[in-house]
């Protein structure tokens, strides 16, 4: 199975401050039909996943253009800027490419 | 609108069968696959397996000799059924769609 090692495993970032969180994977995520299925979510304590970025650098509808990502191959970067209280909670990378899907250990952000 | 929720006992002993219901609406489940996602407290999230459009299952490996998935097409339901449950099975069980529309997940402790 694809392994994806987040880091940092947590973030202490100021309001308005800037947060980056890196997700590597074990294998390349490029599928053998070109595109990349890397995907990064939010949980909120208590929620259920929420998309954040789909495959790679696509913000899904409603989502801030404070969230962007980038990347390719093995290594993946969720940037989140101006970050404001309700950014709080666990971060997740996700891989579609290969079965099984995997998910990353996920990264916690707190606010100052 | 999509809609997923998850119904289940909260409580289920060692060595004995865990049997949750993921009701959904707002599409057809011949049209759209579900899957069951689980996450321990405190920790990070684990695929299941899932149900696709066509009938068709897919299991995690490690999970594939205690699991079945199965699916009510005329009820919109799709059912889990996992055996031998251990107190490591403790989790909070989601189902979704797409990994885009998830259920709020149900709690379930495995304990005597």
């Amino acid at each position: 199975d694809v392994v994806l090692t987040q880091t940092p495993v947590s973030l202490l970032i100021s309001l308005g401050g800037q947060a980056s969180i890196s997700c590597r994977s074990s294998q390349s995520l490029v599928h053998s039909n070109g595109n990349t299925y890397l995907h990064w979510y939010l949980q909120k304590p208590g929620q259920s996943p929420q998309l954040l970025i789909y495959q790679v650098s696509n913000r899904f509808s409603g989502i801030p253009d404070r969230f962007s990502g980038s990347g390719s191959g093995t290594d993946f970067t969720l940037k989140i800027s101006r970050v404001e209280p309700e950014d709080l909670g666990v971060y997740y990378c996700l891989q579609r490419t290969h079965n099984p899907l995997t998910f990353g250990s996920g990264t916690k952000l707190e606010i100052k | 609108q999509v809609q997923l929720k998850e119904s289940g006992p909260g409580l289920v002993q060692p060595s004995q069968t865990l049997s949750l219901t993921c009701t959904v609406s707002g599409f057809s489940l011949t049209s759209y696959g579900v899957s069951w996602v689980r996450q321990p407290p405190g920790k990070g999230l684990e695929w299941m397996g899932g149900i696709w459009g066509d009938g068709s299952t897919n299991y995690n490996s490690a999970l594939k000799s205690r699991l079945s998935i199965s699916r009510d097409t005329s009820k919109s339901q799709v059912f889990l059924k996992m055996n031998s449950l251990q107190t490591e099975d403790t989790a909070i069980y989601f189902c979704t769609r797409d990994y885009l529309y998830w259920g709020q997940g149900v709690m379930v402790t495995v304990s005597s």
